[in-house]
């Protein structure tokens, strides 16, 4: 079955950037039919859909978060990954990597990661 | 504020059913048949329970249904098992601009 595996450091300073890796165990990051989203969800609040890659490169972004937001994919690697600049105490979240079937419906999900955004 | 609304708590006996509303607008829910339900249980991944308004991944039980009317989508537990304590998220694609959408998550209990 599938497995994802997210890493990245749980603390995080303000103004810096935030770097997740999500590897996939298995082939189906070469599956045209799917895509690799990062999905968060800030303490006690709901889920927030950051954004989605697929592995033509094509990227989709939360219009929210658009302009700190960068989603690559390491075929070779079997990975995506997310980038997310100038960090405040807002992006404090557990985040979540997951495979996205078709228009945002996440059938597999990694185990989540807490980041927490403090000096 | 969520995108889509939903109840913050539903509860019902063993053996009951409860029903979870999501409403969002025309642009969302009502314009789309990408409706997804996600339970999550607290440190855990949240996992797929319904997805395209009503069709179950496999394993999840026929308990588990949904439907959806105009811009509000349900999702419906029947015969509550103590395991169906959860938080349920629904989630809906938006269009090529806001892309995809989550509520707000309904607490469910089981009595």
């Amino acid at each position: 079955q599938l497995q994802l595996q997210l890493s990245g450091p749980g603390l995080v300073k303000p103004s810096e950037t935030l770097s997740l890796t999500c590897a996939v165990s298995d082939d189906s990051i070469r599956n045209t039919n799917y895509h690799w989203g990062w999905i968060r969800q800030p303490p006690g609040k709901a889920l927030e859909w950051i954004g989605s890659i697929h592995l033509t490169g094509t990227t989709y972004y939360n219009p929210s978060l658009k302009t700190r937001v960068t989603i690559s994919i390491d075929m070779s690697n079997s990975q995506f990954s997310l980038r997310l600049t100038s960090l405040t105490a807002a992006d404090t979240a557990v985040y979540y990597c997951a495979r996205d079937i078709a228009y945002g419906t996440s059938d597999f999900w990694g185990q989540g990661t807490l980041v927490t955004v403090s000096s | 504020q969520s995108a889509l609304t939903q109840p913050p708590s539903a509860s019902g006996s063993p053996g009951q059913s409860v029903t979870i509303s999501c409403t969002g607008t025309s642009s969302d829910v009502g314009n789309y048949k990408y409706v997804s339900w996600y339970q999550h249980h607290p440190g855990k991944a949240p996992k797929l329970m319904l997805y395209e308004v009503s069709r179950r991944p496999s394993g999840v039980p026929d308990r588990f249904s949904g439907s959806k009317s105009g811009n509000t989508a349900s999702l419906t537990v029947s015969g509550l098992q103590a395991e169906d304590e959860a938080d349920y998220y629904c989630g809906s694609y938006a269009g090529s601009i806001n892309h995809v959408l989550f509520g707000g998550g309904t607490k469910l209990t089981v009595l």
